[in-house]
């Protein structure tokens, strides 16, 4: 099973401010097989990322990520009011399929 | 619009059962697979099973291979999981989710959750 370790738990930011998260798998991730999901309080998990690098639909470009093999990174470069949230990162290139742990972005 | 409406959640007592429903709408359902992801209180989530389109062949996570069983009507464009041998450790917020993409693993939709609670 790969294991996805998040860093760091929690990110202190202001608006305006970049946010870099980071997740760091295990092993390898067969072909960067790496999403990452935003979650708010009481709301289920919304896809941003998908194959490491490529935005789902509708998210805005401030929201990127990259990375491959075991090291990959959400960067959001202009922190948004409402970009405060929990961001996983989750590995689909092996089973069982495994999430992280999360990183909470906060104010 | 995609719409992914879980049912079935509640309070069970250990060594119970319950049966998840999640009714699709706004996709052909036929077409996707399909998977329950659970997140327990306070923790991140954790998927639970996976189903192919036609509902022939499943996968489920070490911690409920034997107890869970995921299936589907494709007629009636519905999801379930019938959960068995509850056990306290299985509280969490259970989610359906539509996968696209790679293997089909790429969680594009997700439900609002149902809530399901293991406690005597």
């Amino acid at each position: 099973e790969i294991v996805l370790t998040q860093s760091p738990g929690t990110l202190s930011l202001s608006p305006g401010e970049r946010a870099t998260l980071s997740c760091r798998a295990s092993h390898s991730v067969s072909s960067n097989y790496l999403a990452w999901y935003q979650q708010k309080p009481g709301q289920a998990p919304r896809l941003l990322i998908y194959d490491a690098s490529s935005r789902a639909a509708g998210i805005p470009d401030r929201f990127s990520g990259s990375g491959s093999g075991t090291d990959f990174t959400l960067t959001i470069r202009r922190l948004e009011p409402e970009d405060f949230a929990v961001y996983y990162c989750q590995q689909y290139g092996s089973s069982p399929l495994t999430f992280g742990g999360g990183t909470k972005v906060e104010i | 619009e995609v719409q992914l409406v879980e049912s079935g959640g509640g309070l069970v007592q250990p060594g119970g059962s319950v049966r998840l429903s999640c009714a699709a709408s706004g996709f052909t359902f036929s077409h996707y697979f399909m998977h329950w992801v659970r997140q327990p209180p306070g923790k991140g989530p954790v998927w639970v099973s996976r189903l192919n389109s036609d509902g022939s062949s499943t996968s489920y996570a070490d911690s409920v291979k034997g107890r869970f069983t995921i299936s589907r009507d494709n007629a009636k464009n519905t999801l379930f999981l019938q959960m068995d041998s509850l056990r306290v450790e299985d509280t969490a917020v259970y989610y359906c989710v539509r996968a696209t993409g790679a293997m089909h693993r790429i969680f594009v939709d997700w439900g609002q959750g149902t809530l399901v609670t293991v406690s005597s």
